[in-house]
């Protein structure tokens, strides 16, 4: 039961550059999280799905886009690399009622020179 | 909107000690859940615990132990005879019924290191 899983773990990007993060989970939650953590400040939502097909907005959205085209799957988008965005950045998902816990990823370290 | 505020950035106790992670909570909702994670030094984070706004019974599991006050909007949460296994960076969260999304309010974190 794999879960939650990122692709990458780690990543280096020149300034400029575009990436673009995968994260998969097997447990057919509805929702799905962006978060990216940062020293001192906590994790903080980047966007989120509540289904197939929709996104939304969440405390820190700008220079990034995501994508929710299967269920299973949402992708966050870099299209142009700043090192404001050198971070690490977890997935996560739960289920669609009860408020119940999230599963996160294992994160992707990105770092942007 | 919500917040979440964990005023204590790190604790460093001796093995054995018991320390106490603090977490205050902010919403304007009546129906609300709260959560402790726990992201040890390979960078997964681990639930513990959740507790929704009506239950404010203690709640103990092994050396963990966590103290639910809704009168000072606190969930504290307690190592007992701490190891070095407890060190780790330890999050406080916070969701409410109308949060689009079940989306999750996280506190700053307090890292805790325990030494032998």
């Amino acid at each position: 039961n794999a879960g939650v899983t990122q692709t990458p773990k780690f990543r280096v990007l020149k300034t400029g550059q575009s990436m673009t993060l995968l994260c998969a989970q097997d447990m057919n939650h509805e929702y799905m999280y962006w978060y990216r953590q940062d020293p001192g400040m906590g994790l903080r939502l980047i966007h989120y799905s509540v289904g197939e097909g929709t996104t939304a907005k969440g405390e820190v959205p700008d220079g990034y886009n995501v994508s929710r085209l299967k269920k299973q799957n949402f992708l966050l988008g870099l299209e142009s690399a700043a090192p404001s965005q050198t971070s690490v950045y977890f997935c996560a998902s739960s289920y669609l009622s009860g408020a119940g816990e999230a599963f996160f990823g294992q994160g992707t370290r990105l770092t942007v020179v | 909107a919500q917040k979440v505020t964990q005023a204590q950035t790190e604790i460093s106790v001796v093995e054995k000690e018991d320390v106490t992670l603090d977490c205050v909570y902010e919403t304007r909702d009546t129906t609300y859940y709260l959560f402790w994670y726990k992201q040890p030094p390979s960078g997964e984070l681990v639930f513990l615990i959740r507790r929704n706004s009506f239950d404010e019974q203690n709640e103990i599991s092994g050396r963990y132990s966590w103290n639910f006050q809704k009168s000072t909007s606190s969930f504290n949460f307690t190592i007992t005879a701490s190891q070095v296994v407890d060190s780790a960076v330890y999050f406080c969260a916070l969701t409410t019924i109308k949060a689009a999304g079940n989306k999750l309010t996280f506190g700053g974190g307090t890292r805790v290191l325990v030494k032998p």
